[in-house]
């Protein structure tokens, strides 16, 4: 099983100030079709969790450009370039090789 | 656009099953996957299974032996049974669309708070 692991765990973040959060699988995300299966999500207050990223670096529909994600392989990063009030909550990757498995998830607050 | 919504009783008892329905409106559920996750009070996200439309499927190896995820296309609807759930299986239940040739569950319910108690 591929294991996903996310750090930090938190991270209070002043307005304006860029944020970054590492996700590691245990095994190559790279699936036989060319794509690497790897995926953000967002749990804001009280809402359902909403894509935000995926295929490791595209936006999904809506999500604004201070939302970036990078990495291949096994280590992948997701970064706020400015972070906003309304960006916080829990941030989870995934990897959808065969199964889907959520990493432990990352809480974001403001400073 | 795709709303999801799912149903089922609140509340279960400890050795039962527990069963729930996701209804799809706005679309169809032709050309997907749909998957169930859930979410302990306080905990993290956790993926339970994952069914095609037309039938296949796929389970979290750690459920597997207790999960059945079935699939009705003539009331657009997927379901979700778990046996023998303990209070360990008292979470929060969201059902959402998977993957469809691009990204993966890009459109989740509300979710349903189900608990586990006698």
């Amino acid at each position: 099983d591929i294991v996903m692991t996310q750090t930090p765990l938190s991270l209070a973040v002043t307005p304006g100030q860029p944020a970054s959060i590492s996700c590691k699988s245990s095994q190559s995300l790279l699936h036989s079709d060319g794509k690497t299966h790897l995926y953000w999500y967002l749990e804001k207050p009280g809402q359902s969790p909403q894509l935000l990223l995926y295929g490791v670096s595209n936006r999904f529909s809506g999500v604004p450009e201070r939302f970036s994600g990078s990495g291949a392989g096994t280590d992948f990063t997701l970064k706020i370039s400015r972070v906003e009030a309304e960006d916080v909550g829990v941030y989870y990757c995934m990897h959808a090789i065969d199964v889907r498995a959520f990493g432990q998830g990352t809480k974001v607050e403001i400073k | 656009q795709v709303q999801l919504q799912e149903s089922g009783p609140g509340l279960v008892k400890p050795s039962e099953t527990l069963s729930l329905t996701c209804t799809v409106s706005g679309d169809s559920l032709s050309g997907f996957f749909w998957s169930w996750i859930r979410q302990p009070p306080g905990k993290g996200l956790e993926w339970i299974a994952y069914i095609y439309y037309s039938g296949g499927a796929n389970y979290n190896p750690s459920l597997k032996s207790r999960v059945t995820i079935s699939v009705d296309t003539s009331k657009n609807q997927f379901s979700l049974n778990l046996r023998s759930v303990t209070a360990a299986d008292t979470a929060v239940y969201y059902c959402a669309r998977d993957w469809g040739g691009t990204t993966v569950l890009d459109s989740w319910g509300q979710g349903i708070l189900v608990t586990v108690s006698s």
